[in-house]
């Protein structure tokens, strides 16, 4: 069975710094799909990136990009100029075909000014 | 297109009563999943369905709950009866056909069962 581990429960970082997110994941299959999703106060799912476990150039947001690495099973999320918007709960998630998505327990990000 | 809707977004009911939470897919989208959000378990998938069929509802916890697709746009997720470990955010997701794709999420149902 898949698991997807987000080892950093929660994480704060200055207004316009960098931050990043770790996540690492388990599984055996080949072809996957792995997402970032952002859930703010409002509790609203919301994707901030999607990367094709086949390609190995990082997929890039704006100010939010990836670091996918497919032999150690890594799939971190770096946050450019952070902004106060940014404050959320981060959530890393693993899909293998067929649509089902596996979640991470979550890292909840703080943005100070 | 507005999005994924549910309903309602609040629910507070007393143990033992039947509860029914619904929703509306986007126009389009032939997959539809529920997912439940608790502080112990985090989000976890319940049950979802392709073309109104149901694929995989291993995530389903007992036979208190139930979902059902009638139509594209239209499904419904039931306990009875409830029980206070029921509470918990319920989400309501869906996405076009091709595999990977992006899920689009509702703003989910708050059930509390006192």
């Amino acid at each position: 069975a898949q698991t997807v581990t987000q080892s950093q429960p929660e994480m704060s970082v200055q207004e316009a710094e960098t931050v990043t997110l770790s996540c690492t994941y388990d599984t055996s299959e080949s072809n996957y799909y792995l997402f970032w999703y952002k859930q703010p106060p409002s509790r609203q799912m919301i994707l901030v990136i999607r990367q094709e476990a086949y390609k190995q150039q990082n997929a890039t947001e704006n100010r939010f990009s990836v670091n996918f690495q497919k032999a150690a099973k890594s799939f971190s999320l770096k946050i450019s100029d952070s902004q106060l918007g940014d404050t959320a709960m981060y959530f890393c998630a693993f899909m293998k075909n067929g649509g089902k998505l596996i979640f991470g327990q979550g890292t909840e990000l703080s943005v100070k000014p | 297109d507005a999005g994924v809707i549910q309903s309602p977004r609040h629910e507070v009911t007393e143990m033992g009563q039947e509860v029914t939470l619904r929703c509306k897919p986007i126009s389009g989208h032939d997959y539809l999943f529920w997912y439940r959000q608790t502080m112990m378990r985090g989000l976890e998938l319940l049950i979802y369905f392709n073309n109104n069929v149901p694929i995989d509802d291993s995530g389903m916890p007992e036979d208190r709950f139930s979902a059902k697709m009638p139509n594209a746009s239209f499904s419904t997720l039931k306990i009875q009866p409830s029980e206070p470990r029921d509470s918990a955010v319920y989400f309501c997701a869906s996405s076009p056909g091709r595999s990977g794709n992006e899920q689009y999420f509702g703003p989910g149902t708050r059930l509390t069962v006192t």
